[in-house]
């Protein structure tokens, strides 16, 4: 899978929207976006995932830039309980069928202020 | 809604000592897999099974080994437990086909004295 750069940590306050970058330059045509978020003590949950156009979904937006190299999360209005580790992950719709794993970098600690 | 269930949930072995991890989903899904988390990091793929019957090496293979018991349960062990598998072991599972998102258990965390 085509490499992904975060940014370590970012801190947002609560009830703002939360725009979380990712840099993918070496994304190929086959490799859809993914977005998981990991909460404190628990395994990573699924957010979103997109190929070119922009997503919407009850959880989050994901806004994908025309040349596909970057995209963003974007959490509408930030709660507490969006406080989390958000990981941008890239797959490749001809790897493995899409039984194969998932790819983890160190992601972005997303911390919310009240 | 269980979804994936992992036991135990914490452990303590002594170097040397074997353990099994257990696994279950009451998704119907095809796939599991096991990751670890190593403080700080992200998950690393151990093996995963793209169906009952079978399994593949992931990234973080040596000093496991899993068998896909049926489509529910997927187990991981420890046949000679050593310090540096000290660590958060994680179970997941997906739908067949690429755009299906995985299914996270809470994860086991075990430490090796």
């Amino acid at each position: 899978d085509a490499k992904t750069t975060q940014p370590n940590s970012m801190e947002s306050n609560e009830e703002e929207p939360v725009h979380l970058p990712c840099n993918h330059s070496t994304i190929s045509g086959t490799d859809y976006i993914h977005w998981y978020r990991q909460l404190p003590s628990q395994g990573p949950e699924y957010v979103i995932h997109g190929l070119t156009s922009n997503v919407n979904n009850r959880m989050a937006s994901l806004a994908i830039a025309e040349d596909r190299k970057s995209s963003t999360l974007i959490l509408h209005r930030a709660t507490l309980r969006d406080a989390a580790v958000y990981y941008c992950i890239l797959r490749d719709v001809n790897s493995g069928g899409g039984a194969d794993g998932l790819t983890f970098g160190k992601g972005t600690h997303l911390i919310i202020q009240p | 809604n269980a979804g994936v269930t992992q036991t135990p949930k914490f452990q303590v072995l002594k170097t040397g000592q074997s353990m099994t991890l257990q696994c279950a989903q009451d998704m119907n899904h095809n796939s599991m897999y096991w990751y670890r988390q190593d403080p700080g990091m992200g998950l690393r793929l151990i093996y995963y099974s793209a169906s009952e019957g079978t399994t593949d090496k992931g990234e973080v293979p040596n000093g496991y080994n899993v068998s896909r018991l049926n489509k529910r349960e997927f187990s991981l062990r420890l046949e000679s437990a050593a310090p540096s598998q000290t660590s958060v072991y994680f179970c997941a599972s997906s739908g067949r086909g690429w755009n299906q998102p995985q299914h996270f258990g809470d994860g086991t965390r075990l430490s090796i004295l």
